[in-house]
């Protein structure tokens, strides 16, 4: 079993819904949670950062972490065509700060 | 620009060569990583390095790698005897460190490996 499941299928949404991701994990000791946006041949783009269990707002995008479950979530609202990316879902149990990372999720949102 | 650079971008070598890629991390991160990614996959941690210690190693980084950060700034990845198994994207990160977990990525050098 890998330390963290990510589905890798493609979501395509039309312009303005609600994009939900997920990723599940295996490893009590994760701490961080973090989600990265990343564009065709770029870096990846760190997006939220959470630390713990919660939830956490920044404008459009909503993390949830819920550790009870190990499951963490993304949410994008009213999606753009700029949201169109690959979202990569990561997670430290800290101290030596190997990120373990999921497959990703390919979102295309049609305009 | 303040951000984590890589050079090259792109690298096409031939199998058996020998391949650097350079990483010039954001300049007051004290902690530099070096992560693989191959298409349809998250990224992979390879090393990281807390100023010039290398402090981890994964599995991953088999004989014919080695990595330095000779004065705690830039780093190196060299690939010794290249295969067609090392073509991936090689991407570089830095953190400030301490409990700061924000890592924060250069573009990444695509390696082709003919």
């Amino acid at each position: 079993q890998k330390e963290v499941e990510q589905d890798p299928g493609p979501l395509s949404v039309p312009e303005g819904a609600i994009v939900s991701l997920n990723c599940t994990y295996s490893n009590s000791a994760f701490q961080y949670f973090m989600w990265y946006r990343q564009y065709s041949r770029k870096g990846p783009e760190l997006l939220m950062y959470t630390y713990s269990s919660g939830n956490k707002e920044d404008g459009r995008f909503t993390a949830q972490v819920d550790k009870s479950s190990k499951y963490i979530s993304l949410f994008i609202r009213d999606s753009q065509p700029s949201d169109s990316a690959t979202y990569l879902c990561a997670m430290s149990a800290g101290g030596n700060n190997r990120l373990a990372f999921g497959k990703g999720n390919q979102v295309v949102v049609i305009p | 620009d303040t951000g984590v650079s890589q050079n090259p971008r792109h690298k096409i070598t031939k199998r058996g060569q020998n391949v650097t890629f350079r990483c010039d991390p954001i300049s007051e991160h004290n902690r530099l990583y070096w992560y693989r990614q191959t298409l349809g996959q998250g990224p992979e941690f390879l090393t990281y390095f807390q100023n010039e210690a290398q402090l981890e190693k994964s599995r991953l980084l088999s004989d014919r790698f080695s990595a330095e950060r000779p004065k705690g700034s830039f780093s190196t990845l060299e690939i010794q005897r290249t295969e067609q198994g090392d073509s991936a994207m090689y991407l570089c990160a830095s953190s400030l460190g301490g409990n700061n977990e924000k890592l924060f990525f250069g573009s990444g050098t695509q390696l082709s490996v003919l």
